[in-house]
Parts: structure tokens; sequence; C-alpha cells
């Protein structure tokens, strides 16, 4: 009964390291999404995949890329890491419905120094 | 511009009296509304909803009232207990599929003994 499960859990990058945050869903669903989440703020999408084989762009895309490997996982990949990177990162996924709720994974956290 | 705003950062509640959370948003678009709930080190998790078409929602202790024509909603919880203590987020979204939710800064809320 795994839910949504993000890989890995901590991670320290130095400026300009290149790193790849794996998400992986065991409920079906259609949909997954990418958020981080910076102290006092809330949760801001980055990347969103409404199906397999689609990916659109969220709030915040800059310095980030997607892939939606199959229906199960969704990868979020950061090709040259900046301070600014600095988050939680959380993956979600859900039915490809407007009135079903996201559920996410326990997050990953990122330090870039 | 924050489409979704939650004017309390924190609030203190004693243990069997009522919490109210609240939530403003910005956005005539959005018409499905949640309440997330979050633990530290973990991810959020879904707490209830509401449609724009209703402007009431209950789920045992918990009631969300949502007024349209101010564009508030709000989170009640009856009576309060101490593994209620945690952060709450709101969030919107307008029907288009997949839902790209945007999210408040969050309440943090601590029920005393």
């Amino acid at each position: 009964n795994a839910g949504v499960t993000q890989t890995p859990k901590f991670q320290v990058l130095k400026t300009g390291q290149s790193m790849t945050l794996q998400c992986a869903q065991d409920m079906n669903h259609n949909s997954m999404y990418w958020y981080r989440q910076d102290p006092g703020m809330g949760l801001r999408l980055i990347y969103y995949s409404a199906s397999e084989g689609t990916t659109d762009k969220g709030e915040v895309p800059n310095g980030y890329n997607v892939s939606r490997l199959n229906k199960r996982e969704f990868s979020l990949r950061l090709e040259s890491a900046a301070p600014s990177q600095t988050s939680v990162y959380f993956c979600a996924s859900s039915e490809f419905r407007a009135d079903q709720p996201q559920h996410f994974g326990d997050g990953t956290r990122l330090s870039i120094l | 511009d924050q489409q979704v705003k939650q004017n309390s950062p924190s609030l203190s509640v004693q243990e069997g009296r009522i919490s109210i959370l609240n939530c403003d948003y910005t956005n005539s678009m959005f018409d499905y509304f949640l309440w997330y709930k979050k633990y530290p080190a973990e991810g959020p998790t879904f707490l209830i909803s509401i449609s724009s078409i209703k402007d009431k929602n209950e789920d045992g202790r918990f009631t969300v009232f949502l007024n349209k024509s101010a564009k508030h909603l709000s989170l009640h919880i009856v009576p309060s207990q101490p593994g209620d203590s945690a952060v709450y987020f709101c969030a919107a979204s307008a029907r288009q599929g997949a839902q790209k939710l945007v999210f408040g800064q969050g309440t943090r809320l601590t029920i005393n003994p």
C-alpha cells in the first residue's frame, strides 16, 4: 500500500551538478505532478503530466525538465543545479478528473551549495 | 500575484474547542477547492474538498464552507484534538481535466491540551 514513492529522501548537490528525482505511484492514476515547497510559501506546481505521453509546464518550470517514463513513473531533472533550487520537492498523482484529490509522496529535501 | 491566500500563519486552539481556518482566493475561474493537512517530514494528506456548486461539505469533525461571492472558504474542525496539530493548506483549481492546484501559504494549527 505504498501510494506515491519518491527517491531519494535527501540530497546535497554542488552548484552546477545535475540530478534526477524519481517518483512512482501504484494507484493506477493517469495524472502526475511535481511541486516545490519553500519556507513560508505553499506548494508551487513545476510540471505536470495529465496522462502518459504528455507533459506541461506549471507555475515555476524554469531550470527543470521532466519525463513521464510510463504510467507509473514521472521523473524531475535538474540539469545544472542552482542555490535557488534548494527546496522540498513533492510528487503527486490523481485521476484525470478535476474533482478528484491529488495524493502526495513524502518529499525529497534538496540542498544546493 | 498570490491567487490563494491564507492570512493567518498560525492558530492556537484549546483541545475540545472549534478550530476555524480561513482562505481567500482571487481567481473567479476556480471551482474546486481542497484542504490538505501536513505533518513535518511527510507529504500533504487530503482532508476534504468542495465544489463551487455547493456551499458546505461535511466529513466527520471537518466541515468546509464556501462563500463564492466573497471568494472565501473556511475549514471548521470540531471538536479539536491534539492530533489535529499540523500545517493546513487550502488549494484551488479550475476545471481543466488535470488539476493545476494553486496552494495557499499554509496555517500552522496548534491544539493545546
